[in-house]
């Protein structure tokens, strides 16, 4: 079974700082990692997606996570934070079957 | 080109009641996957289903089915209705139906069911 944790239910920045957004993940296959992008009223936007290969993945809107499997982590950062990147966001694992098991998400606040 | 939409947006049942959502994929898309989102949480896996045929199931009571039409569109049917179920559900295609690892997953806005 694969399940993901996501550290911190909230998160405050502020505009033009570092966003960093944690990830562990628990899987007993090689995993599938993912990060999407929840706006409000609106459904679930791919960010980034890691399957084998480059363990640092780039995704849309200047985000990134980097594959550690020593520390079973898939964190999602970003170097400056803009007003537009509040929003929630939710890291999702998959192995070889048919489910996307998400975490409970974090809510990114972004101050002036 | 559209994404995936899904109707009604909002929805407003009873106790007891059947709710159908319904769900049009992507142009080209093959495979719907539903999933559902209560407050405060990250969706959870419903079903998915390729070419009309179930391909997998989540830990959801038999009070859920789903069916895939000839033209791919979907419907996810709700019956006997309780307060737990007011959610947010959300479709979602792809391209083919090998799951979310190889095939990646496109969601609709949701349709938003509140049980009264």
């Amino acid at each position: 079974a694969q399940s993901v944790t996501q550290l911190g239910s909230h998160v405050s920045v502020s505009e033009g700082a570092l966003v960093l957004l944690r990830c562990n993940y628990s899987s007993s296959v090689p995993p599938y990692l993912f990060w999407y992008v929840q706006y409000p009223n609106q459904g679930l936007q791919l960010l980034l997606k890691y399957t084998t290969g480059a363990t640092l993945v780039k995704g849309i809107n200047g985000f990134e996570a980097e594959f550690k499997k020593s520390e079973t982590s898939f964190h999602l950062t970003k170097p400056s934070a803009h007003m537009s990147d509040a929003a929630e966001y939710f890291c999702a694992v998959s192995g070889a079957g048919y489910a996307l098991n998400f975490g409970k998400g974090t809510s990114l606040l972004v101050t002036p | 080109d559209a994404g995936v939409t899904q109707s009604p947006t909002h929805l407003i049942k009873t106790r007891g009641q059947h709710v159908t959502l319904r769900c049009s994929p992507i142009s080209g898309h093959k495979s719907v996957s539903w999933y559902q989102q209560v407050l405060g949480q990250g969706p959870q896996f419903i079903f998915q289903y390729y070419e009309k045929e179930e391909r997998g199931r989540g830990n959801f009571p038999d009070r859920f089915s789903a069916r895939q039409f000839p033209n791919y569109s979907s419907e996810l049917n709700v019956n006997a209705l309780l307060l737990g179920d007011s959610a947010l559900y959300l479709c979602a295609s792809s391209l083919e139906g090998q799951g979310p690892s190889y095939s990646p997953l496109h969601f609709g806005n949701g349709t938003r069911l509140t049980v009264t």
